[in-house]
């Protein structure tokens, strides 16, 4: 069955400094992918998608993510990260049969 | 405003006692869809409908009901609940599956 996988649960940053999430997905076909985040008490919000094309994504709040094909990953980034960006990030992907999986998130903590 | 309304938004209950979460969205999308959060696990894909009469199970469809008899609406049913249940439970619209999602707020059940 096709998964994803995102390996950090936690992640601490310094405002002002640079972060990368990471995400990896198991799937035969190219896959279409996507990045929420959830602030506390919160529903999801798009971040970014890939479907096809350019393998560098640009989103909302100054996110960008990269498709990496022979890495199978889709890791998201930001080059300077606001204390407002504090949430919890998920990775998914269509799967076979119309399903959409989630990774199991990743916290964002900054410290400032 | 194009929005998916979940209620309720809180539950508490008992086992066993019949319950329905509905879901409506204003966007004329034709794909529906329910998740189940829990801590460590992301979310988790319930149920979706590709259009109206038709769904079909995601993941965990255990313990749970849907119905599609309009497009906007897309109530989830809980026959008999038990407390392997209790979780935050989101809706979401989308014109596909392949784009992205728009979710509701989440209702959060407690089952005793």
């Amino acid at each position: 069955a096709q998964s994803v996988t995102q390996p950090d649960i936690h992640i601490t940053v310094s405002e002002g400094a640079s972060l990368e999430l990471r995400c990896n997905y198991s799937y035969g076909a190219t896959p279409y992918l996507f990045w929420y985040v959830q602030s506390p008490g919160q529903g999801l919000q798009l971040l970014l998608k890939y479907f096809s094309g350019d393998t560098l994504v640009q989103g909302i709040k100054g996110f960008e993510a990269e498709f990496k094909r022979s890495q199978s990953s889709f890791n998201l980034r930001k080059p300077s990260v606001h204390w407002s960006d504090a949430a919890e990030y998920f990775c998914a992907v269509v799967q076979y049969g119309n399903k959409l999986v989630f990774g199991a998130g990743t916290i964002l903590r900054v410290k400032s | 405003e194009a929005q998916v309304t979940q209620n309720p938004r809180y539950l508490i209950t008992v086992t066993g006692k019949k319950l329905t979460v509905t879901c409506s969205q204003n966007m004329n999308h034709e794909y529906m869809s329910w998740y189940r959060q829990d801590p460590g696990l992301g979310l988790r894909q319930i149920y979706y409908s590709m259009n109206v009469e038709v769904t079909d199970k995601g993941d965990v469809p255990e313990g749970y009901k849907v119905s599609r008899k309009e497009k906007r609406n897309f109530p989830l049913i809980l026959e008999s609940p038990s407390p392997n249940q209790t979780s935050l439970y989101f809706c979401a619209s989308a014109t596909g599956v392949h784009q992205p999602q728009h979710f509701g707020d989440g209702t959060r059940l407690s089952i005793l």
